[in-house]
């Protein structure tokens, strides 16, 4: 049972550069998440997808791009790297909006 | 907008004894979901137990229960028998529905089990 499966686990970045963060879940949810983790700060999150083809933002989306590609797959684009970003990314999703959510095993991006 | 708040940011207690975790939170939606997350040093976040606003009975799993006070808008864990392996960031979350769909987090507690 894979759940929910993100690319890379780790990566390191330099300021400036762009990456996309990959996420798949083979568990038919309708709802994806992308949440920054930071000390102190708890979960954030950066941007959501409710259902295939639909998009929104969260608390945190300036300086990301989001895809839903199809029902598997939510991807989360960094453009132009900034240190601001260095960050734990963990990627979720749900059967519907209003039930638990399950997370992937995160993604540790520092950026220099 | 929701909110989740968590105001203790650490705790500890001793193997076989029971801590209890607070959290409040703010929703302008009747019909909504809370959550309580628990995140070992693995890093991954893994569910611990539900509640359904419109229940009023407590949910329980195992040495894990809430009290919900939906008028206070307070829901507490509560672990019995604590274990090691129960050391952990321990995360309260909210899922309302209307217009404001999301999953919201608190900022955590980090509970240390000492032997």
């Amino acid at each position: 049972n894979a759940g929910v499966t993100q690319t890379p686990k780790f990566q390191v970045l330099k300021t400036g550069q762009s990456m996309t963060l990959q996420c798949a879940q083979d568990m038919n949810h309708n709802s994806m998440y992308w949440y920054r983790q930071d000390p102190g700060m708890g979960l954030r999150l950066i941007y959501y997808s409710a259902s295939e083809g639909t998009t929104d933002k969260g608390e945190v989306p300036n300086g990301y791009n989001v895809s839903r590609l199809n029902k598997r797959e939510f991807s989360l684009r960094l453009e132009s790297a900034a240190p601001s970003q260095t960050s734990v990314y963990f990627c979720a999703s749900s059967v519907a909006m209003n039930t638990e959510a399950f997370f992937g095993q995160g993604t540790r991006l520092t950026v220099v | 907008a929701q909110t989740v708040t968590q105001s203790q940011p650490e705790m500890s207690v001793q193997e076989a004894e029971t801590v209890t975790l607070s959290c409040t939170y703010d929703t302008s939606e009747n019909n909504y979901y809370l959550f309580w997350y628990k995140q070992p040093p693995s890093r991954q976040m893994i569910l611990v137990i539900r509640q359904e606003a419109y229940k009023q009975q407590n949910a329980t799993e195992n040495r894990f229960s809430v009290n919900f006070q939906k008028a206070a808008k307070s829901f507490s864990l509560k672990i019995s028998d604590s274990q090691l392996g129960d050391t952990a960031m321990y995360f309260c979350a909210l899922n309302s529905g209307g217009s404001n769909y999301k999953l919201t987090f608190g900022k955590g507690t980090l509970l240390t089990v000492n032997p």
